[in-house]
């Protein structure tokens, strides 16, 4: 049982250049959301799915796409990346709403040059 | 989203219990209080999550007064693998995402 399983966890990218994060989950959970994290920050949601096919923006949305084609993967695509990107990006499911606890990824840690 | 204040930081030796306060004035009244740890280089982890009263799990313990204005996230006897960032929340039944604030950095000294 991995949990929640976030590819890849470590990438460099130039600016303008297009990438996808993968986060697959394999307890069937409902809910899936994508965070970044940055040094004193805390985690802004980016977006978010509430099952397989929908998707709704968080709190820090621009720059972001996301697609829930399978129930069980949730991407994240940056179009053009830009310097104001590079963070830690973290992956995270739920069984339903948040009042279920949420089980996060180990994160993938971009950074844009 | 109700907000919540923590203190941004607390230092603690090992062995001690460790009670990190957390304020929450406006919460609705059927809100949830949920802790999140958060280790070096890893995703947050739910720990525990409370209505009202005293919840009490094999890694913390909870208190909420009946005003429910604020809850203590009691850890006991801590170690220096208890250093981590642990982040308050109130979740709303219903609600579709959560709002993680900056948390409170608990460091444990030897």
């Amino acid at each position: 049982n991995a949990g929640v399983t976030q590819t890849p966890k470590f990438r460099v990218l130039k600016t303008g250049q297009s990438m996808t994060l993968l986060c697959a989950q394999d307890m069937n959970h409902e809910y899936m959301y994508w965070y970044r994290q940055d040094p004193g920050m805390g985690l802004r949601l980016i977006h978010y799915s509430v099952g397989e096919g929908t998707t709704a923006k968080g709190e820090v949305p621009d720059g972001y796409n996301v697609s829930r084609l399978k129930k069980q993967n949730f991407l994240l695509g940056l179009e053009s990346a830009a310097p104001s990107q590079t963070s830690v990006y973290f992956c995270a499911s739920s069984y339903g709403a948040p009042n279920y606890g949420y089980t996060f990824g180990s994160g993938t840690r971009l950074t844009v040059v | 989203l109700a907000k919540t204040t923590q203190p941004i930081s607390m230092d603690s030796y090992e062995g001690q219990e460790v009670n990190i306060t957390c304020s929450h004035n406006n919460i609705a009244t059927n809100d949830y209080i949920t802790w999140y740890q958060q280790f070096p280089s890893q995703g947050p982890r739910f720990i525990i999550q409370g209505y009202k009263t005293k919840v009490t799990n094999e890694v913390a313990s909870l208190f909420i007064p009946a005003d429910r204005k604020s809850s203590t996230l009691s850890l006991p006897r801590v170690s220096l693998s208890d250093t981590a960032v642990y982040y308050c929340l109130a979740v709303k039944t219903g609600a579709n995402n959560l709002f993680f604030g900056t948390g409170t950095r608990l460091t444990v000294i030897p």
